[in-house]
């Protein structure tokens, strides 16, 4: 059973534009997301993250939505450039009883950014 | 720089013979996980240290131990390794401070043969 699903494998887009991910999550107990980038050959890198309690948050080119009742995240990139090209991981975390902060991953989506 | 370092990058094993990643890390953090990544797969969780309590994830295969002899270190022990245990395998750190934020280490690739 997926609990973060990532339903589009690759996105290609081009420079300049705007790059959308998405993720769609089941796990109502989910009260915390966060996005990761991964290069090839390295470990995911953390990108941006949002609470529950908000449905939008920004960081430079980065912006996450979160749609709580269709339980449906997605990252924008604006604009989309060359080193945007990798692999997008979706997670998804529900601060249970250990207390840990446990993610759970999409499969992730391949962003190509073509100049 | 503070970082998550695994070792070694790329590691070839035979079918059966015991096989050990290590994982150190000088961010100091009390949480450390082991990722098991199949190609265009999601990472899946094995285990995770949280201080010196183990947590094992319940479909994680008795094949699958670990070890954290200290804050900065951690090993994934695969006692038998089967062709379908080919993956990369991912450590990651994660403190309080950092809220639900893990910084994950670049990787050992696992081959079988």
């Amino acid at each position: 059973d997926q609990q973060v699903k990532q339903n589009s494998p690759s996105l290609s887009v081009q420079e300049g534009r705007i790059s959308i991910l998405n993720c769609d999550y089941t796990n109502s107990m989910f009260d915390y997301f966060l996005w990761y980038k991964k290069y090839p050959a390295e470990g995911p890198t953390f990108l941006i993250s949002i609470s529950s309690i908000k449905d939008k948050n920004e960081d430079g080119r980065f912006t996450v939505f979160l749609n709580k009742s269709a339980k449906h995240l997605s990252l924008h990139i604006v604009p989309s450039q060359p080193g945007d090209s990798a692999v997008y991981f979706c997670a998804a975390s529900a601060w249970g009883s250990s207390n840990t902060g446990k993610l759970i991953f999409g499969q992730g989506t391949t962003l190509q950014v073509k100049p | 720089d503070a970082m998550v370092i695994q070792n070694p990058r790329y590691q070839v094993t035979q079918f059966g013979k015991p096989v050990t990643l290590s994982c150190s890390q000088t961010l100091n953090h009390n949480v450390m996980y082991w990722y098991q990544q199949k190609s265009s797969q999601a990472p899946k969780l094995l285990f995770h240290y949280y201080d010196k309590d183990f947590n094992n994830e319940a479909d994680t295969p008795d094949n699958f131990q670990s070890r954290r002899p200290n804050t900065s270190f951690c090993f994934l022990d695969i006692r038998s390794p089967g062709l379908g245990d080919a993956a990369m395998y991912l450590c990651a750190t994660s403190s309080r401070g950092q809220g639900r934020r893990q910084f994950f280490g670049p990787g050992t690739r696992l081959t079988v043969l």
